[in-house]
C-alpha cells in the first residue's frame, strides 16, 4: 500500500519570494507522482507529474518538481511566487497497474501568498 | 477544461434521508471516480468505475452506493445519508490508472443536518 506525506499544512510567503512544499511517499513498488492544485471554491487541476526519465518536472505556471528515489520525496518548488498562487496543493502517488493505480492523495498543503 | 459536470452543486438535506450526486462527462473516458474532500484528511476514494457497470470500492465506500449505466454518468448515493457525510464530492475521469491523469469536476457541497 502507499502514502503520501505532505509535511507542511500551511506555507506563508511573500511575493516574489521562493517557495518548497515538500512531499514525501512510501511505496514498495515503483510509483507515479503528481501534484495538484485546488484554487478556492474550485476541482483540482494537474500542476505536474512524474512518471519516468529525468527527476526534474517541469510543469504549469513555473513550477518544478524533483523526483528524488533514496529520499522518496518529490518536492514541489518555484523561484518566486505571486499572489496569484494562494492555493491549497496535493501530493499525490500511484503505483503501475491494477487496483493499486488509483491516486492516494496528501492531506495538501495550503500556500498563501501575502504582498 | 475537461467536460465535466456535477450536479447538484450544492445540497442541504436531513439525516436518514437518500440523496444521490450525479457526475457527467463528454470527454468518453473509461474511468470515473468519486472522492470526498475533508479538512486535514485531503481527498479520499469513496468508489471508482472502469467501465459500464463496472465498479470497486475505495478507501472509505461505507455507507456509499454507486452506478454507471451509460459511460458518461456516474451516480453516487447515500442510502440514508448521516452528519459525518457532510462533506465537499468530487467526480473525476481519467483515460486508465497510474500514469494517467485525473481530471476533477467542480464539486458538490453536501450538508446533513
Amino acid at each position: 500500500a502507499q502514502s503520501v506525506t505532505q509535511l507542511d499544512s500551511q506555507v506563508p510567503v511573500f511575493e516574489e519570494a521562493p517557495v518548497e512544499l515538500r512531499c514525501n511517499y512510501s511505496s514498495s513498488v515503483s510509483v507515479y507522482l503528481f501534484w495538484y492544485v485546488q484554487y478556492p471554491n474550485q476541482g483540482l487541476q494537474l500542476l505536474l507529474k512524474y512518471l519516468s526519465g529525468s527527476t526534474l518536472v517541469k510543469g504549469i505556471n513555473g513550477f518544478e518538481a524533483e523526483f528524488n528515489k533514496s529520499q522518496t520525496s518529490f518536492h514541489l518548488r518555484k523561484p518566486s511566487v505571486h499572489i496569484s498562487d494562494t492555493a491549497e496543493y496535493f501530493c499525490a502517488v500511484a503505483s503501475y497497474g491494477g487496483s493499486q493505480g488509483n491516486l492516494i492523495f496528501g492531506k495538501g498543503t495550503k500556500l498563501s501568498v501575502k504582498p | 477544461d475537461a467536460g465535466i459536470t456535477q450536479s447538484p452543486r450544492h445540497k442541504v438535506t436531513e439525516t436518514g434521508t437518500p440523496v444521490t450526486l450525479r457526475c457527467h462527462q463528454t470527454e468518453n473516458h473509461r474511468y470515473m471516480y468519486w472522492y470526498r474532500q475533508d479538512p486535514g484528511h485531503g481527498l479520499r476514494l469513496i468508489h471508482y468505475s472502469y467501465g459500464v457497470k463496472d465498479t470497486d470500492k475505495g478507501e472509505v465506500s461505507d455507507g456509499y452506493s454507486v452506478s454507471r449505466s451509460k459511460t458518461e454518468d456516474f451516480l453516487l448515493t447515500l442510502e440514508s445519508a448521516t452528519s459525518s457525510q457532510t462533506s465537499v464530492y468530487f467526480c473525476a475521469i481519467s483515460d486508465g490508472q497510474g500514469q494517467e491523469t485525473q481530471y476533477f469536476g467542480p464539486g458538490t457541497r453536501l450538508l446533513v443536518l
